[in-house]
């Protein structure tokens, strides 16, 4: 069964630092899918990123960056030169390909972001 | 273009009653989603609706939640009879294709309480 395991649950940085948020995801499936959203306190879940289990290529938007490594299941998440509306709470998510899997995503814990100024 | 919408925004009720979340997803998008989360627990996926048609509803917990989408447009989930574990953020989102790996629209939830 898949699962996507979050540890930090909260993590608290200082304006301009950078900060890694950890993702690590089980699954049997060798097509899968990974997505990163972003819960501001208004509460909707944001889309940040969708990456699929062929595309090992790091990704940089902006200030954000995201590194896949397949070889230690990791999809982790940077946020450089972080601000103070980067807080919120970032959940990491994994969908199968399976064919019985059908489309639903599985989500780890989340992790509580505060950017101090 | 509006985005998902949860209605309400927050349910307080007592153990037994009946509560209806209300879901209207992005306008054609033909794929709707229900997800939950239970305080300190992570999200967890419901039921997905193809148009008017449950396409997976393994994620129902038991025969208390009915969930309904007449017509393919909006969708309501029912708890009937509400328990204290029920408490918890309601998700509701939509997909345009329902293929895997599409990205997911998300409303803001429902947060539920029963006392």
């Amino acid at each position: 069964a898949q699962k996507v395991t979050q540890a930090q649950t909260e993590i608290s940085v200082v304006e301009k630092e950078d900060v890694t948020l950890d993702c690590v995801y089980e699954t049997r499936d060798t097509t899968y899918y990974l997505f990163w959203y972003k819960q501001p306190p208004s509460g909707e879940l944001v889309f940040l990123i969708r990456r699929n289990s062929f595309d090992e290529q790091n990704e940089i938007s902006g200030r954000y960056s995201w590194n896949f490594q397949k070889s230690t299941s990791s999809f982790n998440f940077t946020i450089t030169a972080s601000q103070v509306v980067d807080s919120a709470v970032y959940f990491c998510a994994l969908s199968e390909a399976m064919d019985n899997a059908g489309n639903m995503l599985t989500f780890g814990g989340g992790t509580r972001l505060m950017v101090k100024p | 273009e509006a985005g998902v919408t949860q209605f309400p925004s927050h349910s307080v009720i007592e153990k037994g009653q009946t509560v209806t979340l209300r879901c209207d997803p992005i306008s054609g998008h033909d794929n709707l989603y229900w997800y939950r989360r239970v305080m300190g627990k992570e999200i967890k996926f419901l039921l997905h609706f193809v148009k008017e048609s449950k396409q997976d509803e393994s994620g129902m917990p038991n025969n208390r939640f009915l969930a309904e989408r007449t017509g393919g447009t909006y969708s309501t989930l029912k708890v009937q009879p509400a328990e204290l574990e029920d408490s918890g953020v309601y998700f509701c989102a939509s997909s345009q294709f329902g293929q895997r790996g599409d990205e997911q629209f998300f409303g803001p939830g429902t947060r539920l309480t029963v006392l």
